[in-house]
Formats: C-alpha cells, sequence, structure tokens
C-alpha cells in the first residue's frame, strides 16, 4: 500500500493528451514538493518533474506539473509511443520523514 | 558526464549481511543529499535511506535498525550496510542525488536476491 495514491493504469491514442494523478495528504505533497518519473522497461527511473512543475534540462516541454492542495497532477501531451512507460510520483513525507512514491501508473499508448 | 554506479549486490541466505556501494562523478558529491531507492521485480519504488550533507541519516520503518548508510566524500562515494536481510528485501537496488523535491540522478542499479 503506497502512501501516494496514483491510478494503476491510462491510456489514451498517440497525438493526444493524457493526464495523471497522484494523491497524497498534507505531510507529504500538501506541505513539500512533489516529483514525477518515468521508468522505461529494464531502465532505471528517469527524474520529468521537481519541485511540483519544473523540469530538468532535455526534458520537453511536452510534460508539464502541477499541484493543488495535497495531489499532483502529470500531463504529457502529443503522446508518442515511446511514452509507453510506468509513472511514479514522490515527495517528501515529514511525518515520516522520509520519501515516498505512489504505486506507479503504466501508461499505454494505444 | 554526472554519473553514479552501483555495486555489491548479489545473492546472500536470510539473515545474511550485504554492503553495496555507489561511486559518483562529474559532480561536487558532498554538495548533495544522496538517497537508497529499491525496486523488486514487478512492483514500484521503494525509499530505503537517505545521508543528507551534515551526515543525518533517514530510513523508513521497513529497514530501521538493519540498513546503515554512509558515505566517504573523499572518495566520491555512497555505502548501504544491509543487515539481517529477509526475502522481502530482494530487489534492485539504485542510488540516487538529491536535489529539492526530488531524485534527478539515478545509477543504474544492482540486484540483491535474498534466499536460500
Amino acid at each position: 500500500q503506497s502512501v501516494l495514491t496514483q491510478p494503476p493504469s491510462v491510456s489514451a491514442a498517440p497525438g493526444q493528451k493524457v493526464t495523471i494523478s497522484c494523491s497524497g495528504s498534507s505531510s507529504n505533497i500538501g506541505n513539500n514538493y512533489v516529483s514525477w518519473y518515468q521508468q522505461l522497461p529494464g531502465t532505471a527511473p528517469k527524474l520529468l518533474i521537481y519541485e511540483d512543475h519544473k523540469r530538468p534540462s532535455g526534458i520537453p516541454a511536452r510534460f508539464s506539473g502541477s499541484k493543488s492542495g495535497t495531489s499532483a497532477t502529470l500531463g504529457i501531451t502529443g503522446l508518442q509511443t515511446g511514452d509507453e512507460a510506468d509513472y511514479y510520483c514522490g515527495a517528501w513525507d515529514s511525518s515520516l520523514s522520509g520519501g515516498v512514491f505512489g504505486g506507479g501508473t503504466k501508461l499505454t499508448v494505444l | 558526464d554526472v554519473q553514479l554506479v552501483e555495486s555489491g549486490g548479489g545473492l546472500v541466505q536470510p539473515g545474511g549481511s550485504l554492503r553495496l556501494s555507489c561511486a559518483a562523478s562529474g559532480f561536487t558529491f558532498s554538495r548533495y543529499d544522496m538517497h537508497w531507492v529499491r525496486q523488486a521485480t514487478g512492483e514500484g519504488l521503494e525509499w530505503v535511506s537517505a545521508i543528507a550533507t551534515a551526515g543525518d541519516t533517514y530510513y523508513p520503518a521497513s529497514v530501521k535498525g538493519r540498513f546503515t548508510i554512509s558515505r566517504e566524500n573523499a572518495k566520491n562515494s555512497l555505502h548501504l550496510q544491509m543487515n539481517s536481510l529477509r526475502a522481502g528485501d530482494t530487489a534492485v537496488y539504485y542510488c540516487a542525488r538529491g536535489v529539492p523535491g526530488g531524485f534527478d540522478i539515478w545509477g543504474q542499479g544492482t540486484m540483491v536476491t535474498v534466499s536460500s
């Protein structure tokens, strides 16, 4: 049972937009930054979004992050088959004094 | 290039010990918090430990008292001493560089298998 809650799967057609939600509480998302990671099969996770909405250099603007209260959202526009991957949200939890992740969302580009 | 390379994984019996290492290059290691994150096969990510630049350490309840994170800034190295290992500790272990609100650099991972 993950501290952060994500939908197990989402899907959309190439070229379309998809959003992935991440729900937490005041001890994590509500008062700490959220980050998002993409994990392609057989590879290490890759940072997509940090500090709720910032993109590291090299991450396309098709990827965006937002946060409201105790929930965060990852948006991906102009979907490509190469975007098929598992996506995880993460945050620091002040009550646990540790990092927490969502259970992951598998994106299928139909 | 900024890089993290883990080593030390392998097969260990339940109750045994293992020491993982992570070699950092391409950045000033001492200026960053560092973390270990693990992933069991087919499962999600689980944060395992953190060590701050000042040396403060943090662990989840699942490994507290069994795992010890440490760093050697002079050698640009991060370590994870794992004792009293259980089958549930079987996973790929990643070291990751911490930045505000996330982990920006990840190693390729090292596999730890706890089995008799």
